[in-house]
């Protein structure tokens, strides 16, 4: 079975801050997708990265960057000088993809995360 | 670019009634999700649908039903509606044959049941 723990509830910091929101996941297969998506209080989900599990390069979208440890079973995800417009709840979410197969999204339970002016 | 489509936005039921939530697709996706969000919790998975065939299923109680027609859109109906079935119901769509698996998500239905 798969499963993604978001350890990390709430996280409230002070705009300019770094933030670096914490995704462990667990799969017994050897093909996954991991995924990160934000919901604004306006309650929308907002696709930002998805990684599959042999690309285990890091990528940075302007002050977003990713960090895939397939050792550790971690996605983490950064945002660099935060600002008020990136409070909301960021998930984390796994797919395992069996080869010819469709597949469920399984999140974690979401971080909190706000920024002060 | 075209998005997925949920209707309606907003619905408010009393207990006991029924609920029929629609999914309009990104046009050329041949696969429908079906997710469940409480208030305070991260969306579950209900149910998919691959070229109108139920592919998977979730944590769907008996009292929801789902179909995908043949233009691709899917309704989810729920019957004997209770109150913790107040939700955001969120319909993803992806097109199978790209094999990226990327969902994409529609604006949601938020259910009130009362």
């Amino acid at each position: 079975a798969q499963k993604v723990t978001q350890a990390q509830t709430e996280i409230s910091v002070v705009e300019k801050e770094d933030v670096t929101l914490d995704c462990v996941y667990e799969t017994r297969d050897t093909t996954y997708y991991l995924f990160w998506y934000k919901q604004p209080p306006s309650g929308e989900l907002v696709f930002l990265i998805r990684r599959n599990s042999f690309d285990e390069q890091n990528e940075i979208s302007g002050r977003y960057s990713w960090n895939f440890q397939k050792s550790t079973s971690s996605f983490n995800f950064t945002i660099t000088a935060s600002q008020v417009v990136d409070s909301a709840v960021y998930f984390c979410a796994l797919s395992e993809a069996p080869a010819g197969a469709n597949s469920k999204l399984t999140f974690g339970k979401g971080i909190t995360l706000s920024v002060r002016p | 670019a075209a998005g997925v489509i949920q209707s309606p936005r907003h619905l408010i039921k009393e207990k006991r009634e029924t609920a029929t939530l629609k999914c309009y697709p990104i046009p050329r996706h041949d696969t429908v999700y079906w997710y469940q969000q409480g208030p305070g919790q991260d969306p579950q998975f209900l149910i998919s649908f691959y070229e109108k065939m139920q592919s998977d299923k979730g944590s769907i109680p008996d009292r929801f039903s789902a179909q995908q027609f043949s233009d691709y859109h899917s309704e989810l109906n729920m019957s004997s509606l209770e109150l913790g079935d107040s939700a955001l119901y969120f319909c993803a769509s992806s097109n199978r044959q790209g094999v990226s698996y990327e969902q994409y998500f529609g604006p949601g239905t938020r259910l009130t049941v009362t």
